[in-house]
Formats: C-alpha cells, sequence, structure tokens
C-alpha cells in the first residue's frame, strides 16, 4: 500500500470555478501534513500545512482528519495561474520521520 | 530572502563515474534532505542531515550517500553511477526542529548518466 494515496484527476476546470482534491495517508504516525503544488519541471513549492483545526488562505483551505487519515484542499474562485500539479505530502512520523512522502500528484488545468 | 540553491544545474555523466551535487540551504535551516525524482515518478526520500549528521535514510544502496558540512551546505554524492541514476535531485530544507517542519526546496539538479 503507498505511503499517500491521492486522486489523479486530471482537472479541467472553468476559471471561477470551485475544485477539491483528496487524499489518504497510511501511517497513523504521521505528524505534519501539507499541500505542495509543482509546475512543470519546476520545484515542488510550499502551498500550505494542513491541521487537525483546518486552515484557510485566502482562496486554498485545507483540511486534515486524522481518525480517518483524510486530508483535501479546496480552491475557490479558480484562476488560470492556478494550473499546475497538486502534491499531497505527509511526513513519516515515528522512525520515518524527516522524510516527506509525497502523492502521485493531481493535475489542474484552469481554462478562462 | 535566498531560497534553496543547488549547483549544478545539469550534469551528464557515463555509467560507472561518481556525481557530487551541491546545495545551499535558507539562511538559518540547519536540516537539508535529498530526494530524487526519475521521470514519470514521484519524489523519493533518499536523505536528511542535521546538524551535521546522517539522521534518516530512504532505500537507496550505500553507492548513495552524502554530508553536510559546518555552515549546513551539503554535498550528495552518487558513485558507480547507473543508467537508472538519471533523475532530478532535489534538495531542501527546514528551519531547527524535530524533523516535521516545512521543508522548502531548491530548483535541483537534472542528472543524466549514458
Amino acid at each position: 500500500r503507498k505511503e499517500v494515496e491521492q486522486d489523479p484527476g486530471p482537472f479541467n476546470v472553468p476559471e471561477g470555478a470551485t475544485v477539491a482534491f483528496n487524499c489518504t495517508y497510511s501511517n497513523s504516525a504521521s505528524q505534519s501534513f501539507f499541500w505542495y503544488r509543482q509546475d512543470c519541471r519546476k520545484e515542488p513549492k510550499l502551498l500550505m500545512s494542513v491541521y487537525s483545526s483546518g486552515n484557510e488562505d485566502g482562496r486554498f483551505t485545507a483540511q486534515l482528519n486524522r481518525a480517518s487519515q483524510y486530508i483535501s484542499l479546496l480552491i475557490r474562485d479558480s484562476k488560470l495561474s492556478d494550473s499546475a500539479t497538486y502534491l499531497c505530502v505527509v511526513n513519516g512520523g515515528g522512525s520515518t520521520l524527516g522524510r516527506l512522502y509525497f502523492g502521485r500528484g493531481t493535475q489542474l488545468t484552469v481554462w478562462p | 530572502e535566498a531560497g534553496v540553491t543547488q549547483s549544478p544545474t545539469h550534469l551528464i555523466k557515463t555509467r560507472g563515474q561518481q556525481a557530487t551535487l551541491r546545495c545551499s540551504p535558507i539562511s538559518g535551516h540547519t536540516s537539508v534532505y535529498w530526494y530524487q525524482q526519475a521521470l514519470g515518478l514521484g519524489l523519493q526520500f533518499l536523505l536528511w542531515y542535521d546538524e551535521g549528521e546522517e539522521r534518516n535514510r530512504g532505500n537507496f544502496p550505500p553507492r548513495f550517500s552524502g554530508r553536510q558540512f559546518p555552515n549546513y551546505s551539503s554535498e550528495l554524492n552518487v558513485n558507480a553511477l547507473e543508467l537508472e541514476d538519471s533523475a532530478l535531485y532535489l534538495c531542501a530544507s527546514s528551519g531547527p526542529g524535530a524533523g516535521n517542519r516545512e521543508q522548502y526546496f531548491g530548483p535541483g539538479t537534472r542528472l543524466t548518466v549514458t
């Protein structure tokens, strides 16, 4: 079983749409959770950390459910510049602390 | 504030040679992490260094090694290069902590083995 399972998409949405991404993780010892975005042939860039209480950064809202080991990202009012691959990322925890485990990514294309 | 920097940008080697990749973390960060991203695959964790010590290692053979210098910069060495080592090698850094902080990535070194 993969450490992080992520909805592969792709998602193709018009500008202004709301889109949601989901992922699950397998290691219950994991302590920190993130969403990164990666543009084609570029390095991943941290989008936001994810907390149990849920957190919001402008148009982006992230949620974590530890009981079901589930993470989500909601993007409201999509912009053309949101087109990228979104990576669900989990820190290993326990003996694998320090290791980030990446989902395969969900590709988002926002069209005008 | 300068981000994570890596050198060289591109590196071309032949099978059996050695490659050395370099990384400078964000100022104030003490931890450096190395990842491999092979074409069509996700990022795979290689190594984590903190305060000059190796803290964790991924499932890679011993010919992948590295070190961290007193100024927190780091080197990744790959010995006896194989064709399947061709990949983008990404370095990340994070602030002091227990290894569960946000990691910030550099632009990577693209290694091609022929």
